[in-house]
């Protein structure tokens, strides 16, 4: 079964430029998680879907994020306008279906450098 | 905050010996994981022990839970070179009603041959 699957790997943009990130969970798991990851700050839940729809985006920094599920097979995180500081690296994560709910499963991850 | 915080943030060992890793917590939890992080890779799951648990087993890996304490210990046994990863303890709150997670920082265990 192919797992979490996230594009692009890597990212390079300039300050001011939008940004999509995209993620495919594994079929049938009906959770969605979108978390980022610093050395500064750890591993950040971002937002997450709960049969595709956003269930708690507190952790989303500000307006300039924002995250969809259009479908059960497929999310976006976008970052417009993009700055420095959302340089990190973002996890899309999946859980739920016939699997142990509280266990996630983690995508490859995108590595974003906002120049 | 209801971060779990690993100790110690970093651990060098040689091969074949045994590795103990602790994490606290601040509130009641439902279950308490782990996870490994190899370098550039995403997390994976490595074993999930529910708050009416005091230990599990899974390969070489030993979980302890203390909800007294509010604290979990992992022990790897036996190490390998294969283990060098980063390793996060998630905790799940009491009542969320949801299967949010909030990872610690992680410790960095550094296996050498």
């Amino acid at each position: 079964d192919a797992g979490v699957i996230q594009s692009p790997r890597h990212e390079v943009t300039e300050m001011g430029q939008e940004v999509t990130l995209r993620c495919k969970p594994i079929s049938g798991h009906d959770y969605l998680f979108w978390y980022r990851q610093t050395m500064m700050r750890g591993l950040e839940l971002l937002i997450y879907f709960n049969n595709n729809v956003p269930i708690d985006d507190s952790g989303m920094p500000e307006d300039r994020f924002s995250a969809k599920m259009p479908n059960a097979s497929f999310s976006t995180l976008k970052i417009q306008p993009s700055e420095p500081r959302d340089s990190a690296v973002y996890f899309c994560a999946s859980s739920g279906g016939t699997t142990i709910k509280e266990t996630q499963y983690f995508g490859p991850g995108t590595r974003l450098l906002v120049l | 905050s209801q971060q779990g915080e690993e100790d110690p943030q970093a651990l060098s060992i040689q091969e074949g010996e045994n590795a103990t890793m602790n994490c606290s917590y601040k509130t009641s939890i439902n279950n308490l994981q782990w996870y490994r992080q190899n370098s550039g890779r995403g997390l994976v799951h490595l074993i999930l022990i529910r708050s009416n648990e005091r230990e599990k087993h899974s390969g070489r890996l030993r979980v302890t839970l203390d909800t007294s304490k509010k604290s979990s210990s992992l022990l790897i046994t036996a190490s390998r070179a294969a283990d060098t990863a980063s390793y996060f303890c998630a905790t799940a709150y009491s009542g969320a009603g949801s299967y949010q997670l909030t990872f610690g920082k992680g410790t960095k265990l550094s296996v050498i041959p």
